[in-house]
């Protein structure tokens, strides 16, 4: 089943405890794209990917990081969360540059105390 | 700037018809998406239009005006089920989506 597969789907952690929200996707999809969606707001970018080794900033970078070293893989890292960085986290794919349509992973509810 | 106009909420009931307009500024335009997103989970494709006019897919329609910087969602024979956020996103000219903040969609019997 062609998919986008995020965990974890539930996390609760402490301000500065370093955490990775892992992201992998099956259908060899050249672009992936982290973003958060807070109340009220528009899904916002963090990062996003081309292909392998290409990562660029999106809308909100500041305090995360993403690495993609293979093609199915991104995740995404908090060195040091603080409460600001509470939100719902969703991975997405898509074949392409990112004009065809995106297929999102089930999302990951980051509660940082 | 860019933005995305959408209404906050609507309220329609089972059976009926409803549209869901949205307006926006982008720079550029490359064509705009909509997706469905039930409460608590992932966002869904629903449609893409890069040309003017009307798309029709099953109970979903979507329409584009680029001149007027303007689109709609319109959902038949509404359901129960079609109870969920739907989320307007331009895509800019460097293939950037940007997203409204959605239009919550409550559906009554």
């Amino acid at each position: 089943e062609a998919q986008v597969t995020q965990n974890p789907r539930y996390l609760i952690t402490v301000t500065g405890k370093k955490l990775t929200v892992t992201c992998s996707q099956n259908m060899n999809h050249e672009y992936m794209s982290w973003y958060r969606q807070d109340p009220g707001l528009g899904l916002r970018q963090i990062y996003y990917s081309m292909n392998v080794e290409v990562t660029d900033k999106g809308d909100v970078p500041e305090g995360y990081k993403v690495s993609r070293k293979e093609k199915r893989n991104f995740p995404l890292i908090l060195e040091s969360p603080s409460p600001n960085q509470t939100s719902l986290y969703f991975c997405a794919s898509s074949q392409g540059d990112g004009h065809e349509k995106l297929f999102f992973g089930s999302g990951t509810q980051l509660s940082v105390l | 700037g860019q933005n995305i106009d959408q209404p906050t909420e609507m309220t329609a009931t089972e059976g009926a018809i409803v549209q869901i307009n949205c307006t926006y500024q982008t720079s550029g335009f490359n064509g705009l998406f909509w997706y469905q997103q039930h409460a608590g989970e992932a966002p869904t494709f629903l449609s893409y239009n890069v040309l003017d006019g009307l798309e029709e897919k099953g109970r979903f329609s979507s329409f584009l005006s680029r001149s007027k910087g303007y689109s709609y969602l319109l959902l038949k024979e509404l359901q129960m089920k079609d109870s969920a956020s739907y989320l307007c996103a331009p895509m800019d000219s460097n293939y950037q989506l940007i997203w409204g903040a959605g239009t919550k969609l409550i559906i009554k019997p």
